[in-house]
């Protein structure tokens, strides 16, 4: 059973190109959250959703970045015009879906170069 | 005030120290909580769930009070393979992450 899976895992791009990472979340599992995080910083939230639906997503910056979840295929965070200020290691979790308890499952990661 | 708020560190401790690490959280409606570990550039790990009795695994004991909303980590007979960034997360109705406390050991 594999666990969570992220691609790519690494992925540079040109100040002003998009990027697209993607989640595949654990058999089973129907929620997504998104974090991202810099050098020697914490890990910021960014937005959980769960099949076709966004439950929260106060920490998406308001221009550029958007996620989704589709009801098949992976889930995708897309950041356009990419700028420096974006490179950063991008994490994605999955957890079954009970709000009130349970635990998420990382992937690996997609860290993000911006040349 | 931070939703999640740890103690930094590092702590740096010799093999075989007792080390604990707090946490303290601002949503009173936190339903769930945790703790993770991450090692350098790679992804979190869950280490344990926390629960109100408390709840060890092996050399690993959490306390949760929901009083004083603070949560705790205990550490005994520390090892190499320790050293890490531990995580505090509390669940209200997402996964929210404290900074990270850093933890050294040393032999």
């Amino acid at each position: 059973n594999a666990g969570v899976m992220q691609n790519p895992r690494h992925l540079v791009r040109r100040r002003g190109q998009e990027a697209r990472l993607r989640c595949s979340p654990m058999k089973g599992h129907s929620h997504v959250y998104w974090y991202r995080q810099l050098p020697e910083e914490g890990l910021k939230f960014m937005v959980y959703l769960q099949k076709e639906n966004i439950i929260d997503e106060s920490g998406m910056p308001k221009e550029r970045f958007s996620a989704e979840f589709p009801k098949e295929g992976p889930s995708i965070l897309r950041i356009q015009q990419v700028v420096r200020g974006d490179s950063a290691a991008y994490f994605c979790a999955s957890s079954p879906g009970d709000r009130g308890g349970t635990e998420a499952f990382f992937g690996q990661g997609t860290r993000l170069t911006v040349v | 005030r931070k939703e999640v708020e740890q103690d930094p560190g590092p702590f740096n401790v010799p093999e075989g120290a007792t080390v604990a690490f707090n946490c303290t959280y601002s949503n009173s409606a936190s339903q769930s909580f945790f703790w993770y570990r991450q090692d350098c550039r790679k992804e979190p790990k869950l280490l344990m769930s926390v629960y109100s009795s408390g709840n060890e695994d092996g050399r690993f004991t959490a306390q949760l009070n929901r009083a004083s909303q603070y949560i705790s980590l205990l550490i005994r007979d520390s090892k190499l393979s320790d050293s890490a960034t531990y995580l505090c997360v509390v669940n209200p109705n997402k996964l929210v992450f404290g900074a990270g406390t850093i933890l050294r050991v040393k032999s």
